[in-house]
């Protein structure tokens, strides 16, 4: 069965930087593209970003442009997502989500993982 | 960005009602609009995709219909395991986007 687990959030000060890891399983994460989507405390559902199956497409929300990174390494199954200048407005539940289309993006987000919490606070 | 909205925001029913939720986006967005279902403490779950088309898995008991701007879920028996949060999401437009959520809480 499909899983993904996501890894690497904590607490940080704004301004610093942390990296979250999805390991994912169950599929052939290779010919699949993953999405990061991120759910502010009691808040409604944002998505960050795209990756497509073979690395060529990147695609970000606006808000973090230029501060995030997403990357995969298909040899190890894994999505990462490297956020730079943390800001408070970063703090919520990220999770990793696989979409639905075999070697395209549909933006359907098909399976998702248990989610890693990110808190930024001085 | 493409906004959707979701009314009522929340509900308040009993096991075996029959539930409806509509999802409203600023633009037309085709068919191209998912629900999710999600649990407190717990990730969202794909139920439908294409505006009616049932994820594998999903009760029949769920069903979407809708195009253009106008949406709606429907669970025609409510479970007691259906108690949760319901989100659309269109995909019609870049960047994704999802509604701000329909509470179904138990009467």
């Amino acid at each position: 069965q499909v899983q993904l687990v996501e890894s690497g959030g904590g607490v940080v000060q704004p301004g610093r930087s942390l990296r979250l890891s999805c390991a994912a399983s169950g599929f052939a994460f290779s010919s699949y593209g993953m999405h990061w989507v991120r759910q502010a405390p009691g808040k409604g559902l944002e998505w960050v970003a795209l990756i497509s199956f073979d690395e060529i497409s990147k695609n970000y929300t606006d808000s973090v442009k230029g501060r995030f990174t997403i990357s995969r390494d298909n040899s190890k199954n894994t999505v990462y997502l490297q956020m730079n200048s943390l800001r408070a407005e970063d703090t919520a539940v990220y999770y990793c989500a696989k979409d639905m289309k075999w070697l395209l993006n549909n933006y359907y987000f098909e399976y998702w993982g248990q989610g890693t919490l990110v808190t930024v606070s001085s | 960005d493409i906004q959707l909205s979701q009314s009522p925001s929340f509900l308040s029913a009993s096991v075996g009602d029959r539930v409806t939720i509509t999802c409203r986006a600023s633009q037309g967005i085709s068919s191209s609009l998912a629900w999710y279902q999600q649990k407190p403490g717990k990730a969202p779950k794909l139920l439908i995709y294409a505006a009616s088309t049932l994820q594998s898995g999903v009760p029949s008991r769920f069903s979407g219909s809708g195009s253009g701007t106008e949406f709606t879920l429907t669970i025609s028996s409510l479970q007691p395991e259906d108690f949760a949060t319901f989100y659309c999401q269109q995909l019609d437009g870049f960047p994704p986007t999802f509604g701000p959520g329909t509470k179904v809480d138990i009467k």
